[in-house]
């Protein structure tokens, strides 16, 4: 079945980056855009971008732009986020989610879901 | 502040049928589909309904969207205590170079 494992939570202090991993498993990993949301604790889902693994091809949601980068391992089915100049704001559970079909970005969804890794802010 | 708007919570008894709005605009809901998750506590979301009214493989017909110009509906039909959770839409946004938008979340609460 499709699915999507991510790596473990991080603690970092203020001004460092995270990289976060998510590794897929039961699909054709270069067949599929690759998504990132993250969720602050007690709040909503915000989304902060998307990956191509084919081409390696990236769109930035404006708020994280020059502070996210998104890439791929095709070797190894693996997408990753990494969030750069971190502050106590970024605490959040970050989540990959796979684009749920091949078709164009406005009518898809976000099928299946990793299980979320916890980045702690904090000095 | 979310991009759309939805209550902040819901409640209904078991039995009961509720429904849960998401309110946009023309350059999201107005042009684009409409997705629904479900998050049940301490997990990640999962997709509970797809191109305004399309329901993935195991997620049960009690679960239906709609959508009607710049918003949107989830309903619930006979309500079970597992139901309780927060349930979120989302969509493409065509605004400067497009973005996916979610809802505030509603908080689902069976009585």
């Amino acid at each position: 079945q499709v699915q999507l494992v991510q790596s473990g939570a991080e603690v970092k202090k203020p001004g460092a980056s995270v990289k976060v991993s998510c590794k897929a498993s039961g699909y054709t990993f270069t067949g599929y855009y690759m998504h990132w949301v993250r969720q602050a604790p007690g709040q909503g889902l915000e989304w902060m971008g998307w990956i191509n693994p084919n081409s390696g091809g990236t769109n930035y949601a404006q708020k994280f732009q020059g502070r996210v980068t998104m890439t791929r391992d095709t070797s190894i089915s693996t997408a990753y986020m990494e969030l750069s100049r971190l502050r106590s704001d970024d605490t959040a559970v970050y989540y990959c989610a796979r684009a749920g079909a091949t078709v164009t970005i406005r009518h898809n969804w976000f099928d299946p879901w990793g299980q979320g890794t916890l980045v702690t802010v904090s000095s | 502040q979310s991009v759309l708007t939805q209550p902040p919570s819901a409640s209904g008894t078991p039995g009961q049928r509720v429904t849960i709005s998401c309110s946009g605009s023309s350059s999201n809901i107005g042009s684009n589909t409409v997705n629904w998750y479900q998050q049940l506590p301490g997990t990640a979301p999962k997709l509970l309904i797809y191109s305004n009214n399309q329901r993935p493989s195991g997620v049960p017909d009690r679960f239906s969207g709609s959508k009607s110009g710049t918003s949107a509906s989830l309903a619930i039909s006979g309500l079970q205590s597992e139901d309780e959770a927060d349930y979120y839409c989302a969509a493409w946004d065509d605004s400067l170079n497009g973005s996916w938008v979610f809802g505030g979340g509603t908080k689902l609460t069976v009585l």
